[in-house]
């Protein structure tokens, strides 16, 4: 089974740029998470999308958004682009159920704010 | 308020010796932790969980116990290998409500010297 993949794999932008990214998860996930890892904030919560309805989310504002289409795959956004937006963005899938279900990783994207 | 702490920045075992990396949380919400390991530029990959009705779960080399008193865990590694030298991140889910949502700690970089 193909795992979770993420396109770009890199990425430059300069302040003020938007910029989207796309998430595949793993065949038969519903499940899709966006976090940010950056150098001081370590790993962050952005937001969880299920079945095209955002289920989640995390403490950043309104300039990260995302969606889901209906095949599961997954694409975040951000508009306005800061310097302090420069990180590692990581796309994690899951099955979605309520019990004890587990979110695999992808690649991630690295971001790069001139 | 950091929920999730690993309080060992680093840590360094021999080959053939048993890792121990811990986790402390404060939220008494979490019903399921899981266990990360990353490498630089890369997606951390799943090693182990374990649910709040159990208090350890074996995988191999890999052994994951939770304290739920002292709202610890620990993750240990037998034997260690050089392999295994990578960032390791602690996460816990607050309900079956979150699965999509993880909290995740600061990570410990372990190195594993042959």
């Amino acid at each position: 089974k193909a795992g979770v993949t993420q396109t770009p794999r890199y990425l430059i932008k300069t302040r003020g740029q938007q910029v989207t990214l796309s998430c595949s998860p793993i065949s038969g996930h519903r499940s899709v998470s966006w976090y940010q890892q950056t150098p001081g904030q370590g790993l962050q919560f952005l937001f969880e999308y299920f079945s095209e309805t955002q289920r989640n989310k995390g403490n950043f504002p309104g300039r990260f958004s995302g969606r889901q289409f209906s095949n599961s795959r997954s694409e975040m956004n951000v508009s306005t682009l800061e310097l302090g937006d420069s990180a590692l963005y990581l796309c994690a899938s899951s099955a979605g159920g309520r019990g004890w279900d587990t979110q695999y990783f992808g690649p991630g994207t690295r971001l790069t704010v001139l | 308020d950091q929920q999730v702490k690993q309080n060992s920045p680093s840590l360094s075992v021999q080959e053939g010796r048993i890792s121990i990396l811990n986790c402390d949380y404060t939220n008494s919400m979490f019903d399921y932790f899981l266990w990360y390991k990353k490498y630089p530029a890369e997606g951390p990959t799943f090693l182990i969980s374990i649910s709040s009705i159990k208090d350890k779960n074996e995988d191999g080399r890999f052994t994951v116990f939770l304290n739920k008193s002292a709202k610890h865990l620990s993750l240990h590694i037998v034997p260690s290998q050089p392999g295994d030298s990578a960032v390791y991140f602690c996460a816990a889910r607050a309900g079956s409500s979150n699965t999509g949502k993880l909290i995740f700690g600061q990570g410990t970089t372990l190195q594993v010297k042959p």
